[in-house]
Parts: structure tokens; C-alpha cells; sequence
């Protein structure tokens, strides 16, 4: 089955301890991203990859890390976690980076609470 | 900066109605328009996209229309059921190079049996 998955899909930590969400898809798509969604404000990019080892920043990159060493997974890194990173946050991919046909396709999402 | 916004924020219909969800965006210079659908604790699921060169699609009871200049979409469901409760969200890709998606509020549906 084609998809994106997310681990872990809840995770409650404390200011300052690191962390990851791991994200990984198996439909083999050039593009993948991250987001979070916040009350109000919606869904907003963090980062995206056109590629391997090709990263960018998004709307609201601040406090995250991103690596994609293999076309397969995108991990979210939180060297610091703050309260103000509380979110929901979904990895999301697509096939390509040039046909516009091309729909995006999302993973459950992760919910992270940092007290 | 490419500004999206959905009305009405909530929506709530009797089960069968027919019922129009509203988009505009600020840039008409987009590459396409997408419709998802996101039920509580779970992700997106899209429902239909619609390049910039083209008016309208349809899927099933749902269609999506497309006024590129003048800003807007609209998705359009017919025959409402309690199943369609849900927040939908419309999204467009602008932005050569990092084919961004930029998303509105939502609209959070709900069908009354």
C-alpha cells in the first residue's frame, strides 16, 4: 500500500531534551516536506527536500532540522525542543517537482507536547 | 505573499443538502488548486486538484471549480451524508522551484442525520 508514515504519532517531552519524527514513504517521490498545524493559523511548510541531500527552508523553519540522505525518509530534528514547538505536525510527499499534476500525498500526522 | 481563505471557518447542514465551500487566494499565479479533507486525528487526504489551465473537476459527488483570475474555487457536494463531516481544506501550489503548497483555515463540516 502506498504511503507516508510517521513516527511516533504522540509524543510528550520537556523543554530541551532532543528530538526526532521520523517520516518515510514508499512510492518512491522525489519531493517531501513537513508541517505543522496550530490552531488558527493553519497548516504552515517547515521544510522541504527537491531531492537527496537537497533541503529548504519553508515558512517557519526556526528551532528544526531536516536531513534526506535517502529518497525514502525525511527525518523532523527538535535539537531544542520549546513549548512554543507544541503542535501537530504531518510529513507529506509527492512524486515529482515539475508536473503540476502531481497531488501531495500525507502521512497521519505526529502530535508533540514539550512542557 | 500568496494569502488563502476558506469560508465560512464551520458549516452545518441537515443530511442531503447540497452545499458550496468557498476558497480564494490573494495570487492568481498558481500552478494548481487542491481540495483535502482531514477527519480528527488523522492526516490529509486529497480529493481533487485542478491544474491552473482547467475550470472544474469531478469526482463522485464532489466537484471543484477553478476561476484562476478572479481568485477563486469552489467545492460544490451534492447530496450531503454524516460520512462528509469533516474539515476541508483548499491549498495552492505557487512558487516555481519549491512548488509550495499554501493552505487555507479550513472549513469544518458537519451533517446532521
Amino acid at each position: 500500500e502506498a504511503q507516508v508514515t510517521q513516527n511516533p504519532r504522540y509524543l510528550i517531552t520537556v523543554t530541551g531534551k532532543k528530538l526526532t519524527v521520523t517520516c518515510s514513504q514508499n512510492m518512491n517521490h522525489e519531493y517531501m516536506s513537513w508541517y505543522r498545524q496550530d490552531p488558527g493559523l493553519g497548516l504552515r511548510q517547515i521544510y522541504y527536500s527537491m531531492n537527496v541531500e537537497v533541503t529548504d527552508k519553508g515558512d517557519v523553519p526556526e528551532g528544526y532540522k531536516v536531513s534526506r540522505k535517502e529518497k525514502r525518509n525525511f527525518p523532523l530534528i527538535l535539537e531544542s525542543p520549546s513549548p512554543n514547538q507544541t503542535s501537530l505536525y504531518f510529513c507529506a510527499s509527492r512524486r515529482g517537482t515539475v508536473k503540476t499534476t502531481d497531488t501531495q500525498y500525507f502521512g497521519p500526522g505526529t502530535r508533540l507536547t514539550v512542557l | 505573499k500568496q494569502e488563502v481563505t476558506q469560508i465560512p471557518a464551520a458549516l452545518s447542514v441537515p443530511e442531503g443538502e447540497n452545499l458550496v465551500l468557498n476558497c480564494s487566494f490573494t495570487d492568481s499565479a498558481i500552478y494548481n488548486l487542491q481540495w483535502f479533507r482531514q477527519d480528527p486525528g488523522k492526516g490529509l487526504t486529497s480529493l481533487l486538484l485542478i491544474q491552473s489551465s482547467q475550470r472544474e473537476q469531478t469526482s463522485g459527488r464532489l466537484n471543484a471549480s477553478l476561476d484562476k483570475s478572479s481568485g477563486r474555487s469552489t467545492l460544490y457536494i451534492a447530496a450531503s451524508q454524516p460520512g462528509d463531516s469533516a474539515t476541508y481544506l483548499c491549498a495552492v501550489v505557487t512558487g516555481a522551484g519549491s512548488y509550495q503548497l499554501t493552505f487555507g483555515k479550513g472549513t469544518k463540516l458537519s451533517v446532521i442525520p
